[in-house]
């Protein structure tokens, strides 16, 4: 089956520093969605990637497809505490119609 | 607010007790899918719906049902309640009849305890 790895679960991270969460799959995936979800809240879309090697900005969020779509990136630029929370993965396949989410990783601000 | 209501909001019930959760998707959007996510856990993929009829099914319990009615609103019911039931139940709605192109928009979520 589609096996998905999110890594790493936890980042615990100053105020300021970067924040990287990385998602690879098994297979070559049609897409990529990423979503937060804050502490208490439920998960809402950021981004969706499609093309191989696309990079795309939302302020200080980067977010990257790999060139052979298998894997993917989602990098914080100055963490601030308001980007705290769990940030998901969500592949796609053509084929495949189950809907497949990365583990998460937390984002942690240390005080 | 993501336009998809869930209730209720919390639900405490004994083991081995049955309850229906319920979902109304966003205005014009014919999916629902539920999720279950245990404490500080990822997101598992239960049952998705399209237009009334069952499209994937993921990782749900016999004990678990579900249905999509012609009002498109969706319940989910869970029956012979265990201590590892509790979790938070989320239902997410899009307008196409896959994940693939679409994103999904999330109710606030039912959170389940079972005592």
């Amino acid at each position: 089956g589609q096996q998905v790895m999110q890594i790493p679960q936890y980042q615990h991270v100053q105020e300021g520093e970067d924040f990287t969460t990385y998602c690879n799959s098994s297979t070559t995936l049609s897409n990529i969605q990423w979503y937060k979800q804050r502490p208490g809240g439920h998960p809402v879309f950021l981004i969706q990637l499609v093309k191989s090697g696309e990079v795309k900005k939302q302020k200080r969020l980067t977010f990257q497809f790999g060139e052979a779509k298998k894997n993917s990136s989602l990098h914080i630029t100055a963490t601030q505490t308001t980007d705290v929370g769990t940030y998901f993965c969500a592949p796609r396949r053509d084929s495949n119609y189950q809907l497949i989410w990365g583990a998460g990783t937390k984002l942690i601000i240390k005080p | 607010d993501s336009g998809v209501t869930q209730t209720p909001k919390h639900l405490i019930t004994a083991t081995g007790q049955r309850v229906t959760l319920r979902c109304s998707p966003r205005s014009g959007d014919l999916s629902v899918y539920w999720y279950q996510q245990s404490l500080d856990q990822g997101l598992q993929f239960l049952i998705q719906y399209y237009n009334g009829e069952e499209r994937a099914k993921g990782n749900i319990l016999e004990r678990f049902s579900a249905q999509q009615f012609p009002d498109l609103h969706s319940e989910l019911n869970l029956s012979s309640l265990e201590l590892g039931d509790s979790a938070l139940y989320f239902c997410a709605s899009s307008v196409a009849p896959t994940a693939l192109n679409t994103e999904a928009f999330f109710g606030q979520g039912t959170r389940l305890t079972v005592v």
